[in-house]
């Protein structure tokens, strides 16, 4: 079965430090892994995500994810974090079925102090 | 916003009421999900519809009854709820078949059971 692990429920950083949001992940066959942020009282936002190609993949809000096959990781990255990335993050991988269901971690909080 | 919209944003409802949650995406997708986001647990995939056909139902109390009358809407009708299904239930749609699989979510409707 798909699954993704979030070890951390919490990740503290200074504004201006880099930061990094660790995810693992348990298929079988090629991952399609995702990368998602919450901000308080709205939905989900579509971040980046890995199908093939590239091991380091770019999305938005200047976040970045490096995919680790023999770590079998996914970990969201930014260079200089910004006060306004405190957020919820989750990783998710998608279900091997015929249609587009994810699993999703449990999340983990980001919160960038000034 | 991400072409995802949810009605309404919060809601109120004894145990015996009946009400209905609405979504609507703008997107031109052909699948549609709801899922319940509860405190301190992972995101519960409640219901998954595909071309207007249910194709996935996780145990879901039938106190909870979705309908897809189409595929831009999306509905689910709440009935003799409980307590522990206050939270924020989000609906997202995706375009199955291709090599995206991300879902887009809506704002999600906040949902209070007293």
């Amino acid at each position: 079965a798909q699954s993704v692990a979030q070890p951390e429920d919490q990740v503290n950083v200074a504004e201006g430090n880099p930061l990094t949001v660790k995810c693992t992940y348990s298929v079988s066959g090629n991952p399609y892994l995702f990368w998602y942020v919450q901000y308080p009282n709205r939905g989900l936002q579509f971040l980046l995500k890995y199908i093939t190609g590239d091991n380091l993949v770019k999305g938005s809000y200047g976040f970045e994810a490096e995919f680790n096959k023999s770590q079998t990781s996914f970990h969201l990255k930014k260079p200089s974090a910004l006060v306004s990335d405190s957020a919820l993050y989750f990783c998710a991988v998608r279900v091997l079925s015929g249609y587009s269901t994810l699993t999703f971690g449990k999340g983990t909080m980001l919160l960038v102090s000034p | 916003e991400t072409g995802v919209t949810q009605t309404p944003r919060h809601l109120v409802m004894g145990m015996t009421n009946k009400k209905s949650l609405k979504c609507e995406q703008h997107l031109g997708h052909n699948a549609m999900y709801w899922y319940k986001q509860s405190a301190k647990k992972p995101l519960e995939l409640m219901f998954v519809y595909s071309l207007e056909e249910r194709v996935e139902n996780n145990s879901v109390p039938s106190r909870f009854s979705p309908e897809c009358p189409n595929s831009s809407h999306l509905f689910l009708h709440l009935h003799t709820l409980q307590p522990e299904d206050s939270a924020l239930y989000l609906c997202a749609s995706s375009l199955s078949g291709t090599s995206g699989y991300e879902q887009y979510f809506g704002p999600g409707t906040r949902l209070t059971v007293t």
